[in-house]
C-alpha cells in the first residue's frame, strides 16, 4: 500500500534552535499534504494544508512564520519549527493526498522535544 | 459546523470480551466520510475504515465491526473477543464536501486497555 515516511520519527534540540521534520510520500505523488499537531493524550489538530508550489494555508491560531511550511515537489513536504520552545515539544503527523486517486494517507509521526 | 465526539475517554476491558467504542458527528453537508483509525503507543496511525454518507450498511472485518446509523449520527466501532494488542487510542474522524474532503475532524480518541 501507500506509504508516507516521516523524517526524523523523533527528535531533541535545545530551545531556540530550528528543527526541520520531512514528510514524504514514498510510491505515490501527493499535490496535497497536511500537517497535523497532537498535544499528549490528546487529539490530532490541524495545522495547515500544503499544496505543491504554493503558500501553505495554515489554520486559524498557528503561527505561519512560526511553523513554516514548504511543499518543493509532489513528494515532499518539509515542516520548520522556527525557534523552537518547550511549548513547541508535541507529535507532530503529516498526511498526503495522492494525486491520482484522492486517497489519504498519514505518516508515522514525528515527535519533537524542546528542552 | 464540523464536530466528532467521542465520549468515552478511557476503557478498560479484560481479554476475550467485547467492547464498543462510541462515535458521535455533527455535520450540515450532505456528504461526507467517517473514519476510525488506531494509534499505539508507537504513535502512528493505522487505518481502520473509512464509510461514506450513502453507506449505512455495518460492516464486519474479522473481529472488527462497525455500525453506521445517519438516525443517530453514530458510527460505532465494536472489537469482538478483545485482545491485549488492541490495545491503543482509537479515533473516530469526520471529513466533509465542505472543505473538499481535505479537513479532517478527530474526536479526542478512546484509549482502550485490554488486560490478559
Amino acid at each position: 500500500g501507500a506509504v508516507v515516511s516521516q523524517h526524523p520519527s523523533w527528535v531533541i534540540c535545545k530551545s531556540g534552535t530550528s528543527v526541520k521534520i520531512e514528510c514524504r510520500s514514498l510510491d505515490f505523488q501527493a499535490t496535497t499534504m497536511f500537517w497535523y499537531r497532537q498535544f499528549p493524550k490528546q487529539s490530532l489538530m490541524l495545522m495547515a494544508t500544503s499544496n505543491e508550489g504554493s503558500k501553505a494555508t495554515y489554520e486559524q491560531g498557528v503561527e505561519k512564520d512560526k511553523f513554516l511550511i514548504n511543499h518543493a515537489s509532489l513528494t515532499l513536504s518539509t515542516l520548520t519549527v522556527t525557534s523552537a520552545h518547550p511549548e513547541d515539544s508535541s507529535f507532530y503527523i503529516c498526511s498526503a493526498r495522492a494525486a491520482d486517486t484522492g486517497e489519504l494517507f498519514f505518516g508515522e509521526g514525528s515527535r519533537l522535544t524542546v528542552l | 459546523a464540523q464536530k466528532v465526539t467521542q465520549a468515552q475517554t478511557e476503557i478498560s476491558v479484560v481479554e476475550k470480551e467485547d467492547v464498543t467504542l462510541d462515535c458521535v458527528y455533527e455535520t450540515r453537508d450532505t456528504t461526507y466520510y467517517l473514519f476510525w483509525y488506531k494509534q499505539p503507543p508507537s504513535g502512528e496511525l493505522v487505518f481502520l475504515i473509512r464509510r461514506n454518507s450513502f453507506d449505512e450498511q455495518n460492516e464486519i472485518s474479522g473481529r472488527y465491526s462497525w455500525n453506521f446509523q445517519k438516525s443517530t449520527s453514530s458510527f460505532n466501532f465494536t472489537i469482538t473477543a478483545s485482545q491485549v494488542v488492541d490495545s491503543a487510542v482509537y479515533f473516530c474522524a469526520l471529513s466533509a464536501n465542505t472543505y473538499n474532503f481535505n479537513k479532517f475532524y478527530f474526536g479526542s480518541g478512546t484509549k482502550l486497555n485490554v488486560k490478559p
